[in-house]
């Protein structure tokens, strides 16, 4: 399967602790964007890399969470001191670029189910 | 500040029926428009993507249009099936600041009883 995965696929964790999830993009893909959905809601934006670059960061992204792409393949996305605010669907993309900066399909992977007791 | 609207939020319909699900979206300098379907507790299938020089594309019983002036894509299903019930999502991208993001919808669900 060539598509995009990530992992794990269900985390449940107590109030407090930390959390890590990974997502591994379609390997030709430049741009991968990471994505908050509660129950009911559509998914929102919360951060973006263009290869190894963080481009943009929602102010969704509290100073509890913090993304790595660290070589431009897969990503993680922590969580501190988790909250139960916290508890979410976690859904990461990817695109390819296909030149300039017009946006193109992006490619979702099964996200990361949260539950913060 | 783009925001998506979608019109209804939940849809019940017998199979075999013919129906339409609506997205209006606030500013209409967008690229493309997107939609995508999510079954419970999944992630999101891409079904058809608008580009802002088209006004509709089609892949099977799925025909969707997009009125960028009025702000307004419609999602067009033709003799609904029971695999059909999900959530449909619209999503609009937009540059800001030069930097892709990406606003979505809060979704129709979607039931078709055999």
């Amino acid at each position: 399967d060539t598509g995009v995965s990530q992992d794990p696929r269900h985390k449940i964790t107590k109030r407090g602790q930390n959390v890590t999830f990974r997502c591994d993009p379609i390997s030709e893909h430049n741009r991968l964007y990471w994505y908050r959905q509660t129950l009911g809601q559509g998914p929102e934006f919360l951060t973006y890399f263009q290869n190894e670059a963080q481009l943009e960061k929602s102010r969704l992204l509290s100073d509890r969470f913090s993304a790595e792409r660290p070589k431009g393949s897969f990503s993680t996305l922590e969580i501190q001191r988790t909250e139960q605010g916290d508890s979410a669907m976690y859904l990461c993309a990817s695109s390819p670029i296909k030149g300039g900066r017009e946006p193109d399909t992006q490619y979702f992977g099964p996200g990361t189910r949260l539950t913060v007791l | 500040k783009q925001e998506v609207t979608q019109i209804p939020a939940a849809l019940s319909v017998p199979e075999g029926e013919n129906l339409v699900l609506n997205c209006s979206f606030t500013d209409s300098a967008i690229y493309n428009l997107q939609w995508f379907r999510q079954d419970p507790g999944k992630g999101l299938t891409s079904l058809l993507l608008i580009q802002s020089s088209q006004r509709e594309q089609t892949s099977g019983r799925l025909n969707a249009s997009l009125d960028k002036s009025s702000g307004r894509s419609t999602l067009y299903i033709a003799a609904s099936q029971p695999g059909d019930s999900a959530t449909y999502l619209c999503a609009v991208p937009s540059l800001n600041g030069g930097y892709q993001k990406v606003t979505f919808g809060t979704g129709t669900k979607l039931q078709v009883i055999p």
